[in-house]
């Protein structure tokens, strides 16, 4: 079954940027899916920041738009994630996650299933 | 502040049901679809519904969800110790233009 890890830096400089990349395993990541990152800062709910497609295509969350960049390496089966201008206020778990989504006349259906395990990104100088 | 509301916390003992609730708006759970997630204590959230009432193979038919105008529910019977965990509801907003969630419930199993 498809598996994914997150793998980046623990610690990121206020004022950097944060680099993050989702190894996906057990499945092609150009399959009909979306593939998102989602953090939980330490204590409180989740928050999904964006997603892309192995087409290319993104959509992010419009709160961290002007600061975060989505891409993916077909080649390598992963994506990453960039989130730029740090404070201490990004300090959470990031997750990633695939993102099925369907849309239908009733609306729009969407889950995550699976996601990584996690990885603490911690802002501080 | 989520833009999806759920109580803080709920309890109940062993045995018993337990429901959680997941409020919103036409934007969003009125005129879409509703996931749930369960969140044992640290580890990764876990898709537990989806399509409002669908379970994914492996989750137990002890847990169930329901969906009622800009409203949704988790309900769990038969309540084990190990259920205890924080869950989570999710949809697409539309004005948002952002997939959503709720804030947690943290279940307690007494």
């Amino acid at each position: 079954q498809v598996q994914l890890q997150e793998s980046g830096p623990g610690l990121v400089k206020p004022s950097g940027t944060l680099s993050l990349t989702c190894a996906v395993s057990g499945g092609s990541i150009s399959s009909s899916n979306w593939w998102s990152w989602v953090r939980q800062p330490p204590g409180k709910g989740l928050e999904w920041i964006g997603e892309i497609y192995h087409s290319g295509s993104t959509n992010y969350n419009p709160s961290l738009k002007s600061r975060v960049t989505i891409s993916v390496d077909k080649s390598k089966n992963q994506f990453s994630l960039k989130l730029s201008s740090v404070t201490a206020a990004d300090t959470a778990v990031y997750y990633c996650a695939r993102d099925t989504q369907i849309t239908m006349v009733q609306g729009v259906s969407n889950w995550f299933d699976p996601w990584g395990q996690g990885t603490l990104v911690t802002v501080s100088s | 502040q989520s833009v999806l509301t759920q109580p803080p916390s709920v309890s109940a003992a062993p045995g018993q049901k337990v429901t959680i609730s997941c409020s919103g708006s036409s934007s969003n759970i009125g005129n879409n679809y509703v996931s749930w997630y369960q969140q044992l204590p640290g580890t990764a959230p876990k898709l537990l519904i989806y399509d409002n009432n669908k379970r994914p193979s492996g989750i137990p038919d002890r847990f169930s969800g329901s969906k009622s105008g800009t409203s949704a529910t988790l309900g769990i019977t038969g309540l084990q110790t190990g259920d205890e965990a924080d869950y989570y509801c999710g949809t697409w907003d539309s004005s948002l233009t952002a997939r959503v969630f709720g804030g947690g419930t943290k279940l307690t199993v007494l």
